[in-house]
């Protein structure tokens, strides 16, 4: 079955340095996401990424955060600078499609990259 | 302002019981409605989902109920068995494309 793939799944870096998160998202899927995780918290909504461009995106998603998808197959998620609180697991998802029972668009998640913010 | 909300953190059942889980959202605006399932160091995996247009959803052992004059969901899986422990988290979203909100998770245990 087609997966989600993330790299790496942990990286640990000093607080100010910029950290660059990888997705290999499904390939015949159009749509991207980045959700994190604080430990013990909800899965949050980062920013949503179609045709080449950011379609929504949360108030967590400020200017230290950007997404790319530079060659049609990874899709990145970059920290200019990383604060402690930055510290969570990050999922991507894709768009895997619509229930034909509720029309719910379902996502396919990657196993997540934790980021360790010392 | 925390739209959707799992107010039991967790919950355990023994197996070949009924789980219920439950869901409240605040948003009228959500129209499609899920329930995901996590394990340890794996991302969330789809299980069912529902539209607003319906109040039952069902799917072998899963069933997912939707009162929207309560904005209440709830996730019933009979008979529970070990293998369903994990975290469940129920999402919402708007638009069948849009972002999905997701509650803070339950953590079920079905015990042997």
């Amino acid at each position: 079955e087609p997966e989600v793939t993330q790299t790496p799944s942990h990286q640990v870096t000093q607080m100010g340095q910029e950290v660059i998160l990888r997705c290999v998202p499904i390939s015949n899927h159009l749509y991207f996401y980045w959700y994190r995780q604080i430990l013990g918290q909800k899965v949050e909504f980062l920013v949503s990424f179609y045709n080449n461009e950011i379609s929504e995106k949360s108030e967590i998603f400020d200017d230290q955060f950007s997404v790319e998808r530079p060659d049609g197959s990874n899709f990145t998620l970059k920290i200019r600078s990383t604060k402690l609180e930055d510290s969570a697991m990050y999922f991507c998802a894709s768009l895997s499609g619509f229930r034909a029972d509720s029309g719910a668009n379902v996502l396919t998640f990657g196993a997540g990259s934790r980021l360790t913010v010392l | 302002d925390q739209q959707v909300k799992q107010n039991s953190p967790s919950l355990s059942v023994q197996e070949g019981r009924i789980s219920i889980l439950n869901c409240d959202y605040t948003n009228s605006m959500f129209d499609y409605f899920l329930w995901y399932k996590k394990y340890p160091a794996e991302g969330p995996t789809f299980l069912i989902s529902i539209s607003s247009i319906k109040d039952k959803n069902e799917d072998g052992r899963f069933t997912v109920f939707l009162n929207k004059s309560a904005k209440h969901l709830s996730l019933h899986i009979v008979p529970s068995q070990p293998g369903d422990s994990a975290v469940y988290f129920c999402a919402a979203s708007a638009t069948n494309a849009g972002k999905s909100t997701f509650g803070d998770g339950t953590t079920l245990t079905v015990k042997p």
